[in-house]
C-alpha cells in the first residue's frame, strides 16, 4: 500500500457528462500529480501541484481541470466526456516537488465512458 | 524532447531464469533522474528505484539489479532467479524538471510473464 488514496476505484458514465476524481496524498507529501494511462497513449503526465499551486503541466485537455486544496487533497475534474477519455487515472504524491524525488502512486480510478 | 524507449513489448521466461529488461532514454539535460516502476495485474504502480545521472554505480536489491550506463543512455533492469510473482508490466521513466516541476516521461512498458 503506497499510502495514496484514490476514490472512486471505478466510474462508469455517459458521454457529455462531468466527473470528479479525488486523491488523498501520503501523509507529509506536499506534491500531487495526475497521470492518465490508456491503451493508445500509454502513461501520460497531466498536471502537478505543489502545496496548493500548479507546478507543472502536461498535455492536459482544456476539458480537464485540477486543484489541490489546503488540506493537500486533490481533485481532477473531467467534463464533456468523450469515449476516448476512458482510461485509468492515477494520482501520485511526493514529499517535494522537484525531479529528484520519487512519486508514489495510488491504485488508480478506472473511468469508462459509454 | 525527452523520450524513453522500452523495445521489449513482452518477455516470457520460466521460473528461476534471469531476465533483463532494457531501457534507453534521450534527454538534453545534464542532470536527470531515472526510475523503474512495476505494475502488477492488480493495476497499481509500484516504485522500485530512482537513479540520478551523476551516479553510475550499479545497484542491487535482493534479486533485483540495475545497470546504468550513460555512454549508451541505458538503464537496464535485471531480475535474478525470476518468480511467478514477478509477472507484471515494468515501466522505465525519466524525470523532466522544467520550471522546478517533476514530470515523469514513461516508456511503453515491458510485460514480463514468468511461468512455472
Amino acid at each position: 500500500d503506497s499510502g495514496v488514496t484514490q476514490t472512486p476505484k471505478h466510474l462508469i458514465t455517459a458521454t457529455g457528462q462531468r466527473v470528479t476524481l479525488r486523491c488523498s496524498p501520503r501523509s507529509g507529501d506536499l506534491s500531487v500529480y495526475w497521470y492518465q494511462q490508456s491503451l493508445d497513449q500509454g502513461l501520460q503526465f497531466l498536471i502537478q501541484y505543489y502545496n496548493g499551486e500548479e507546478r507543472a503541466k502536461g498535455n492536459i485537455l482544456e476539458r480537464f481541470s485540477a486543484q489541490q486544496f489546503p488540506d493537500l487533497h486533490s481533485e481532477l475534474n473531467l467534463s464533456s466526456l468523450e469515449l476516448g477519455d476512458s482510461a485509468l487515472y492515477f494520482c501520485a504524491s511526493s514529499v517535494a516537488g522537484q525531479r529528484n524525488t520519487e512519486a508514489f502512486f495510488g491504485q488508480g480510478t478506472r473511468l469508462t465512458v459509454v | 524532447a525527452q523520450k524513453v524507449t522500452q523495445a521489449q513489448t513482452e518477455i516470457s521466461v520460466v521460473e528461476k531464469e534471469d531476465v533483463t529488461l532494457d531501457c534507453v532514454y534521450e534527454t538534453r539535460d545534464t542532470t536527470y533522474y531515472l526510475f523503474w516502476y512495476k505494475q502488477p495485474p492488480s493495476g497499481e504502480l509500484v516504485f522500485l528505484i530512482r537513479r540520478n545521472s551523476f551516479d553510475e554505480q550499479n545497484e542491487i536489491s535482493g534479486r533485483y539489479s540495475w545497470n546504468f550506463q550513460k555512454s549508451t543512455s541505458s538503464f537496464n533492469f535485471t531480475i535474478t532467479a525470476s518468480q511467478v510473482v514477478d509477472s507484471a508490466v515494468y515501466f522505465c521513466a525519466l524525470s523532466e524538471g522544467t520550471g522546478g516541476g517533476n514530470k515523469l516521461t514513461f516508456g511503453t512498458g515491458t510485460q514480463l510473464k514468468v511461468e512455472l
